[in-house]
């Protein structure tokens, strides 16, 4: 059983869309990340968060503790946004959950 | 972006030899982590360290052994290498537990054991 589960595993886009990611988890957090692998293999944190909503450039990353569920959000999609996106939990038990990814494709 | 290193970046080694991975910080923060990247497996958890001398468990620590000397250096040490320890090896940093605190990842070492 995967405490972390996201959607889609894989997921193609025009330039210029509006691009949705979802992970649902199934531990009791303290706070979710999501993280941004480039083609190359780097890892960047892009966000973490404990309740409602963070922005950062087209990014918008929110959270419902009720539902344990998370969105990343990819306002205006372009090529350079294409990457593998992972979520990962950190529970109240100090164990730390990621998921397996999405990978996004945004075409020209 | 965060002052880590990993070294070496590539190799290739043998079944049963010893192989050690470096992991060099310049920010002086007190978490370190070593995990493993393998397809189908999200990011697992080998060992961290919570200060110098002080380190502990993950996940899958079986055939894997660290030390820390220095706040600044991590050291991921496979005492026999088998090809079941093939895979991406990343280091991470935090200032504080994971949880609290953002994670700032290395480049990644790619470690092919033949």
């Amino acid at each position: 059983k995967n405490e972390v589960e996201q959607s889609p595993q894989n997921l193609t886009a025009q330039e210029g869309e509006f691009i949705t990611i979802n992970c649902s988890y199934s531990v009791g957090i303290s706070a979710l990340h999501w993280l941004q692998q480039h083609p190359g293999g780097g890892i960047v944190s892009l966000f973490m968060l404990s309740s409602g909503k963070k922005k950062h450039g087209r990014l918008i990353a929110t959270i419902n503790i009720q539902e344990k569920h998370s969105s990343l959000h990819i306002t205006a999609s372009h090529p350079r946004d294409s990457a593998v996106y992972i979520c990962a939990v950190d529970n109240t038990g100090n164990q730390f959950y990621f998921g397996t990814g999405t990978s996004l494709t945004v075409i020209p | 972006d965060a002052g880590i290193t990993q070294s070496p970046r590539h190799k290739v080694t043998e079944t049963g030899t010893p192989v050690t991975l470096r992991c060099h910080q310049t920010e002086n923060h007190r978490y370190m982590y070593w995990y493993r990247q393998d397809p189908g497996h999200g990011l697992r958890l080998i060992h961290y360290s919570y200060g110098v001398k002080d380190t502990d468990k993950g996940e899958v620590s079986d055939g894997y052994s660290v030390s820390r000397s220095k706040t600044e250096d991590f050291l991921l040490t496979l005492e026999s290498a088998t090809s079941s320890q093939t895979s991406v090896y990343f280091c991470a940093i935090s200032e504080g537990q994971r949880g609290y605190y953002e994670q700032y990842f290395g480049p990644g070492t790619r470690l092919t054991v033949t």
